[in-house]
């Protein structure tokens, strides 16, 4: 059974650019949730979608943003770049939504975008 | 507010020897907790989760995590470490109706000595 799989895995944009990165989640998994990993700041919850529908978002500005597919794939987009937006950018999908019980994340490996 | 409180940023211990990893919470519900690993350039790996019932949950690895409720705690133990234990350890809590949405705590990042 294949993973999250995020892409592209290593980025560099400058300033004031635009972002977009893909996720696509493990067959049957219809959850998937964004997370933004820095030195500083940590782990921080981005948003998460089910069934095309954002469930959950994070104290993130408005640049960033997300959407998902039909086939719950997802995409989330950073507009206007900053410096601050260096970080790591992790996946994860899961079989449940945001309004059922146990629900267990598996990440992907992450999109590293580095703004100069 | 939730949070998730891991007092230890960095550990060391040596190949052979027991490991416990802190994780204390601040939440108002009953809490989801988890502890995740990362190792360099990698996305999080679950070794175990706790929702109810036992507290003390076994996970992968050989991992071990006690749920202690009076104390906000989720400890994350090892009999005996091996090197390739080395890789930072995070705990996180979720919530039943927070789906995806989780609490992480700062990372401990361990070393092992041979």
């Amino acid at each position: 059974k294949a993973g999250v799989t995020q892409t592209p895995r290593y980025l560099i944009k400058t300033r004031g650019q635009q972002v977009t990165l893909s996720c696509s989640p493990i067959s049957g998994h219809r959850s998937v949730s964004w997370y933004q990993q820095t030195p500083g700041q940590g782990l921080q919850f981005l948003f998460e979608y089910f069934s095309e529908t954002q469930r959950n978002k994070g104290n993130f500005p408005g640049r960033f943003s997300g959407r998902q597919f039909s086939n719950s794939r997802s995409e989330m987009n950073v507009s206007t770049l900053e410096l601050g937006d260096s970080a790591l950018y992790l996946c994860a999908s899961s079989l449940a939504g945001a309004l059922s019980g146990a629900n267990v994340l598996t990440f992907g490996a992450g999109s590293r975008l580095t703004v100069l | 507010a939730q949070s998730v409180t891991q007092p230890d940023i960095h550990i060391t211990v040596s190949e052979g020897a027991s490991l416990e990893l802190r994780c204390n919470y601040s939440y108002g519900a009953t809490p989801y907790l988890f502890w995740y690993v990362q190792s360099p350039g990698q996305g999080l790996q679950l070794l175990l989760k706790y929702f109810s019932g036992d507290t003390l949950v076994q996970g992968i690895k050989g991992f071990e995590a006690e749920f202690k409720r009076s104390q906000s705690s989720f400890n994350l133990r090892k009999p005996s470490v091996h090197w390739s234990d080395a890789a930072e350890y995070f705990c996180a809590v979720g919530a039943k109706n927070q789906g995806g949405k989780l609490i992480f705590g700062q990372g401990t990042e361990l070393s092992v000595k041979p």
